[in-house]
């Protein structure tokens, strides 16, 4: 089945700066690969999402880019800010096994 | 809000005890799903729901049961839980299930914190 692994686990970086987070995932068919914010106290949101037919999609200061050949993509957060601070969760689906499967989330902390 | 509503927020609860949770969605969302979320742990799949037929039991303990009378209802009923099953359970759901490369975005709720004493 499909296995997802996302680095870091924590990042800390200065307002202004830009994060990127990684993940790789292992089945070759999945063509889905959101990406979830969850701020303390509240569910995972969906911030951005991308399929397997586009290599890279933005959003403002928000862009994921994808690789399928080498089976990874990343977010990537511009000008961050401090309400930029939360877990961040990447996903993948749409290969043997249809749900979603998560990575284990990344910590991201902005320091004004 | 996040157009799916969880409650209780919080519950405690001891070994022996029953519990209840609760979601609904309020999107017109036809599948819905129950995750377990622990510490540095990747969200866990519990249950999936389409149009009120359970589609997926991932190997759940009998102790966690599902129930679904609705497609905008989903409980999940606890008993004689373990210490171990304290977590943050969150409700979720989906214009249609993920499958065959058909894939709908997953809206979650705020969640329960369940502790077990």
């Amino acid at each position: 089945g499909e296995n997802v692994e996302q680095h870091p686990s924590t990042l800390s970086v200065q307002e202004g700066d830009s994060a990127v987070i990684k993940c790789t995932y292992s089945d070759s068919a999945s063509n889905y690969f959101p990406w979830y914010k969850q701020e303390l106290g509240k569910g995972p949101q969906l911030i951005i999402d991308i399929r397997s037919n586009v290599g890279e999609k933005k959003d403002q200061r928000i862009a994921v880019t994808l690789n399928k050949t080498a089976k990874h993509f990343s977010l990537h957060i511009t000008e961050t800010q401090p309400e930029d601070s939360a877990v961040y969760f990447c996903a993948a689906s749409g290969g043997s096994q249809g749900n979603l499967i998560f990575g284990k989330g990344t910590k991201l902390s902005v320091k004004p | 809000e996040t157009g799916v509503t969880q409650t209780p927020r919080h519950l405690v609860m001891g070994m022996t005890n029953k519990k209840s949770l609760k979601c609904e969605q309020h999107l017109g969302h036809n599948a819905m799903y129950w995750y377990k979320q622990s510490a540095k742990k990747p969200l866990e799949l519990m249950f999936v729901y389409n149009f009120k037929e359970q589609t997926e039991n991932n190997s759940v303990p009998s102790r966690f049961s599902p129930e679904c009378p609705n497609s905008s209802h989903l409980f999940l009923h606890l008993h004689t839980l373990q210490p171990e099953d304290s977590a943050l359970y969150l409700c979720a759901s989906s214009q249609e299930i993920n499958v065959g490369g058909l894939n709908s975005p997953l809206h979650f709720g705020n969640g329960t914190r369940l502790t077990v004493t």
